[in-house]
């Protein structure tokens, strides 16, 4: 069964520190993975997605995230946090040949806390 | 263009009773997939239709049940209440014509309280 461990259940950086957040996955084919994230009573946006092709996928509000088969991991990445960006943060693993998004799978999420 | 609608966006019903929700998904979009998040299980796949037929089922009891109309539109329905049931029930629409490259565009989520 497919599964996804966000390792880091809170973090809390300075305005303008860079920041990782850490996902691992486990699937048995090629998974495809996404990163969301969610704001205080507000659904999930999607910030990146990655499908196949260039291991470094960019997304929105300048995150991106690398994925590295060899150790399951989809690490989102950002080289200098906003205050705007304090949230919580999804990472899932979807794929099951169906032709569309269902089914995703997610972390139990990571809350960033921002720092000024 | 406007994003998927949930109604209500709260809603309180007590144990025993029964509730419908409803998500209207982002125009053209054919597949809508249902979420439960609750802080002691996280996001949890409910199901997914697609034009009107359920493709996809997560592992919930059968008290938990769904269906979508010809305009797309879905509804979910929760009979007998129960205290766990209370969560945030979101739901994701996607184009969905083939192939996976679609991203799930999620609404803001019924907050559904049962006491």
């Amino acid at each position: 069964a497919q599964s996804v461990t966000q390792p880091d259940i809170h973090i809390t950086v300075s305005e303008g520190a860079s920041l990782e957040l850490r996902c691992n996955y486990s699937y048995g084919a090629t998974p495809y993975l996404f990163w969301y994230v969610q704001s205080p009573g507000q659904g999930l946006q999607l910030l990146l997605k990655y499908f196949s092709g260039d291991t470094l996928v960019q997304g929105i509000k300048g995150f991106e995230a690398e994925f590295k088969r060899s150790q399951s991991s989809f690490n989102l990445r950002k080289p200098s946090v906003h205050w705007s960006d304090a949230a919580e943060y999804f990472c899932a693993v979807g794929g099951l040949g169906t032709g569309t998004a269902s089914k995703l799978t997610f972390g139990t999420g990571t809350r960033l806390q921002v720092t000024l | 263009k406007a994003g998927v609608t949930q109604t209500p966006r709260y809603l309180i019903k007590t144990r025993g009773q029964q509730v419908t929700l409803s998500c209207s998904p982002i125009s053209g979009h054919r597949s809508v997939s249902w979420y439960q998040q609750t802080p002691g299980q996280g996001l949890q796949f409910l199901f997914e239709y697609f034009s009107e037929t359920q493709r996809n089922k997560g592992n919930f009891p059968g008290r938990f049940s769904g269906r979508q109309f010809s305009n797309s539109r879905s509804e979910m329905n929760v009979s007998t209440l129960e205290l766990g049931d209370s969560a945030l029930y979101l739901c994701a629409s996607s184009l969905a014509v083939g192939g996976f490259d679609t991203e799930a565009f999620f609404g803001q989520g019924t907050r559904l309280t049962v006491v």
